[in-house]
C-alpha cells in the first residue's frame, strides 16, 4: 500500500512566523505536489516536484518555496505566514504522468492567528 | 468559466437511494479521475477512466468522450458513502498549463441520512 504521510494534522502559527509542512512517501514516486483546498474554492496546486531539487510553480505559488532534496520527501515552506494562508494543505505523489493514480497524504489544517 | 463543472455542489440523500454525480469539462483530456475525501481530509482515487465504464462494488462511472461529461453512480446509497466527491481530468498534451498537474472541480458533497 502506497503511503504518504504529511507531518502534522493540525498546526497552528502566528503572523509572520516561518511554517514548514513536510510530506514523505513510501513508493519511490517520481512526481510529488502540495496543494491547497479551500472552501468553494477546491483544491488549488501550490508547487510540484517531478525528480530530487526539481520543482515547477503550480497555480499559486506567491508566498510559498519548496524543497526536495530527497526523493521521498517534499517540504512546503510558509517564509512569513499570513492570515490569508489559512487553509487545509493537501501532499500527494504519483510515479508518472497525470493518468497515474495520484495518491494523497491526510492533510494538514493551518491556522495562522 | 472552470474548466471542470461539477453538478450538484450539494446532495442530500436518503440511505436506499441511487445516487448520481456530474462532471462536465472543457479541454482535450486523456483520462478522468473520480476521487472522494471523508470528513477529515485524506483523499483517495475511485476511478480512473478514458472511455466507457467502470464498476467497483456499488459505484459505477461512466464517460463520453465526445460530451465531454462523465458521471459517477452510487447504487443503494448508505451513510458511510458521505463524502465529498471530487472530479478530476488530465489534460491531453497539447494543453497549456500546470505540466504535470490534474485540472479539478470543486467537488460534490454527499450527505446520506439513514
Amino acid at each position: 500500500d502506497v503511503k504518504v504521510t504529511q507531518s502534522s494534522r493540525y498546526l497552528v502559527k502566528r503572523t509572520g512566523e516561518k511554517v514548514f509542512l513536510e510530506c514523505v512517501q513510501d513508493m519511490d514516486h517520481e512526481n510529488m505536489f502540495w496543494y491547497r483546498q479551500d472552501p468553494g474554492l477546491g483544491l488549488r496546486l501550490i508547487y510540484f516536484s517531478y525528480d530530487v531539487k526539481m520543482k515547477e510553480k503550480g497555480d499559486i505559488p506567491e508566498g510559498y518555496s519548496v524543497s526536495r532534496e530527497k526523493k521521498e520527501r517534499f517540504s512546503l515552506i510558509l517564509e512569513s505566514a499570513s492570515t490569508n494562508q489559512t487553509s487545509m494543505y493537501l501532499c500527494a505523489s504519483r510515479a508518472g504522468g497525470t493518468t497515474d493514480t495520484q495518491y494523497f497524504g491526510p492533510g494538514t489544517r493551518l491556522t495562522v492567528l | 468559466k472552470n474548466e471542470v463543472e461539477q453538478s450538484p455542489q450539494n446532495l442530500t440523500a436518503q440511505e436506499g437511494e441511487f445516487i448520481t454525480i456530474n462532471c462536465s469539462y472543457s479541454v482535450g483530456i486523456s483520462a478522468l479521475h473520480w476521487l472522494q475525501q471523508h470528513p477529515g481530509g485524506g483523499i483517495v482515487s475511485l476511478f480512473m477512466l478514458s472511455s466507457g465504464k467502470k464498476k467497483h462494488g456499488r459505484l459505477i462511472a461512466t464517460i463520453n468522450i465526445q460530451e465531454k461529461h462523465s458521471s459517477l453512480h452510487i447504487t443503494a446509497s448508505h451513510p458511510r458513502d458521505s463524502a465529498v466527491y471530487i472530479c478530476a481530468v488530465s489534460p491531453a498534451m497539447n494543453y497549456g498549463g500546470s505540466q504535470g498537474n490534474l485540472i479539478f472541480g470543486k467537488g460534490t458533497k454527499l450527505s446520506v441520512k439513514p
